[in-house]
């Protein structure tokens, strides 16, 4: 299966400020068809993973513009320009390249 | 809006088989558009896809527990389940049931997800 691997996993950050999430991938993630299925998901707590990007870069309906996603390859980054109070939660990269699909581990993102 | 609710027993025996039904509302689960599927998440092991299965009736297990694992629709009432079987402490997690696109690769959305316990 691919691990993907993500750091750090709990990163404080300070209301305001930007924060970056990095993803690294077992194997390269371009996908026969030319295309990179590396997802990004946000879970607050008490919820169920929402959507937030696909294929690297795409914000899902509804996502801030502060969201963005970049990388290639095997590796990927998620970053929130000014983090506000409601970004509290655990983010997750997955891959759909590869089956199984599989999930990083996890960030956690809170308040310093 | 589609909408998803997960509903079954939350404590299951060892060696007994899990089993649970996502029922679907503001959609069809007899639509083209999606795949319907499986995911649990614990905290040993995080995340994990247990599979998803197509409205022709095709189905797609993680190879991790393609012996134990079982999907299928209910189409009369517009619901999907799961079945594990021969269940131990490892299988003990939340598990969601969500859509699968299979253009875009990713999962969601997602029900509330209910937590199955395994213990005698």
């Amino acid at each position: 299966d691919v691990v993907m691997t993500q750091s750090p996993l709990s990163l404080p950050v300070t209301l305001g400020q930007p924060a970056s999430i990095s993803c690294r991938s077992s194997q390269g993630l371009v996908h026969s068809d030319g295309n990179t299925y590396l997802n990004w998901f946000q879970q607050r707590p008490g919820q169920s993973p929402r959507r937030l990007i696909h294929r690297v870069s795409n914000r899902d309906s509804g996502v801030p513009d502060r969201f963005s996603g970049s990388g290639s390859g095997a590796d990927f980054a998620l970053k929130i320009s000014r983090v506000e109070a409601e970004d509290i939660g655990v983010y997750y990269c997955m891959q759909g390249t590869h089956w199984p699909h599989t999930f990083g581990q996890g960030t956690k993102l809170e308040i310093k | 809006q589609l909408q998803l609710q997960e509903s079954g027993p939350g404590l299951v025996k060892p060696s007994e088989t899990l089993s649970l039904t996502c029922t679907v509302s503001g959609g069809s689960i007899r639509s083209s558009t999606y795949y319907w599927a499986w995911i649990r998440q614990s905290p040993g092991k995080g995340l994990e896809v247990i599979g998803s299965m197509y409205y022709s009736g095709s189905t797609y297990y993680n190879p991790s527990l393609r012996n134990r694992v079982s999907i299928s629709a209910d189409t009369s009432r517009n619901q999907f389940s799961l079945k594990l079987s021969s269940v131990t402490a490892a299988d003990t997690a939340i598990y969601y049931c969500g859509t699968y696109s299979d253009y875009l690769k990713w999962y969601g959305p997602w029900g509330q997800g209910i937590l199955v316990t395994v213990s005698s």
